[in-house]
């Protein structure tokens, strides 16, 4: 089974609408979840950390479901400059090296 | 700006050629990652160094060497690479102990 597993979608949605998607991870003991932004042909940017009480930031909420080992991101709203691929990123325990998803297409349409 | 700076931005060479990679970061960052992207791929570690320590090589072939000379540098030398080796890579940097990357903008090479 792999560490961190997304959906790769794509997700295409319109303008104004709202998009959600879940990443599962297979270390129950994981201690730190982040979603990562990645655009065509760019380096992966820190878009929010994930805790344990979830959280929100503008359009953008994260949620943390340990009992069944998966977070989500929920984007409200969406723009156009949301298209990009979302990476599911968790870090197990004892080890400083983060576990990367292979990410979630979103593609937002005029 | 990112905290991470990567070159060259753009690398082409022959399969013969040897040519390095170079990441610097200021961030005060102790721990410093080689990653490999290829086309609608995943991401791929290849080194870890912590405290100038390699720590982890996931059994990348010998044509791919990494250096650590210091805490804020870290080079990937490359030679006689395969057309297959064309791909993003990806420096990140990190404080040890579950905390985010922070990654450099890449160098996309093309193996010719």
């Amino acid at each position: 089974r792999k560490e961190v597993e997304q959906d790769p979608g794509p997700f295409n949605v319109p303008e104004g609408a709202t998009v959600a998607f879940n990443c599962t991870y297979s270390n129950s003991a994981s201690q730190s979840f982040f979603w990562y932004r990645q655009d065509c042909r760019k380096e992966p940017k820190l878009l929010m950390s994930v805790y344990s009480s979830g959280n929100e930031d503008g359009r953008f909420t994260a949620q943390l479901n340990r009992a069944s080992q998966y977070i989500s991101l929920l984007i409200r709203d969406s723009k156009l400059s949301d298209s990009a691929t979302y990476l599911c990123v968790v870090n197990p325990p004892n080890d400083y090296k983060l576990s990367f998803g292979a990410g979630t297409t979103v593609t937002v349409r005029a | 700006e990112t905290g991470v700076t990567q070159t060259p931005r753009h690398l082409v060479m022959g399969m013969t050629n040897k040519k390095s990679l170079k990441c610097e970061q200021h961030l005060g960052h102790n721990a410093m990652y080689w990653y490999k992207q290829s086309a609608k791929k995943p991401l791929e570690l290849m080194f870890v160094y912590s405290l100038e320590e390699r720590v982890e090589n996931n059994s990348v072939p010998s044509r791919f060497s990494p250096e650590c000379p210091n805490s804020s540098h870290l080079f990937l030398h490359l030679h006689t690479l395969q057309p297959e080796d064309s791909a993003l890579y990806l420096c990140a940097s990190s404080r040890t102990g579950g905390y985010g990357y922070t990654f450099g903008s890449g160098t996309r090479l093309t193996v010719v």
